[in-house]
């Protein structure tokens, strides 16, 4: 089982809708837990961490996270085609080391 | 504006040379870099942790003779692979951030081996 599973997509939604990208990952002593976005040939960009259970909202991102069923969400608002990317979920582990475990990512495309 | 810097952007080498790859953070110290690596349509794979002033710390199954870590300073990390072939042909990145809840990836580099 991989530590950090995200569905491969690619996932549709039109514009202006909300896209919501999911991740489950299997150590419950996972720490903190980030999303980065990541354009085609370009590096990942960091877009929210979110390390307690609940909703944590910035801008038109919203993450949500779960403890006890193991997931975290992202949730997109006014979906915009400039946001159709991979979007990469990873975790900290719990063995305090700063290194980060990523999902292989969801393809996200926003039609125009 | 960025605040981690990699040199260069790209490189084409002939298989059998080694390259030298940098990674800078611009605003604040970094004990800890990483480095990844990102073959097409994969994830990205956690190479090894860089630590100021001690030796880096490999990931399973990277051979740290084949990838050479030094963390001189406090803002400059290097990721030499030596002897490169053309299965090392892949986008490498590396990460680092003044917390640790704020990681932040240089902008790559994408190696070519002929």
């Amino acid at each position: 089982q991989k530590e950090v599973e995200q569905n491969s997509g690619p996932l549709s939604v039109p514009e202006g809708a909300i896209a919501s990208l999911n991740c489950t990952y299997s150590d419950r002593g996972s720490q903190s837990f980030f999303w980065y976005r990541q354009y085609s040939g370009k590096s990942p960009e960091l877009i929210m961490f979110i390390y307690s259970n609940g909703d944590k909202e910035d801008g038109r991102f919203t993450a949500q996270l779960n403890k006890a069923s193991q997931y975290v969400s992202l949730l997109i608002r006014d979906s915009q085609p400039s946001d159709s990317a991979t979007y990469l979920c990873a975790l900290r582990r719990r063995d305090s080391s700063y290194k980060l475990i990523f999902g292989s990512g969801t393809r996200l495309l926003v039609r125009p | 504006g960025a605040v981690v810097s990699q040199h260069p952007s790209w490189v084409i080498c002939k298989s059998g040379t080694s390259v030298k790859i940098e990674c800078r953070s611009l605003d604040f110290q970094a004990t800890t870099m990483f480095w990844y690596r990102q073959f097409p349509k994969q994830s990205l794979m956690l190479m090894a942790t860089s630590n100021e002033g001690s030796k880096a710390t490999y990931e399973q199954g990277v051979e740290k003779d084949k990838f050479l870590i030094n963390h001189a300073s406090l803002t400059l990390s290097t990721l030499t692979v030596t002897s490169a072939h053309p299965e090392d042909s892949s986008f490498y990145i590396c990460s680092t951030g003044p917390s640790t809840d704020t990681q932040y990836f240089g902008p790559g580099t994408r190696l070519t081996v002929l």
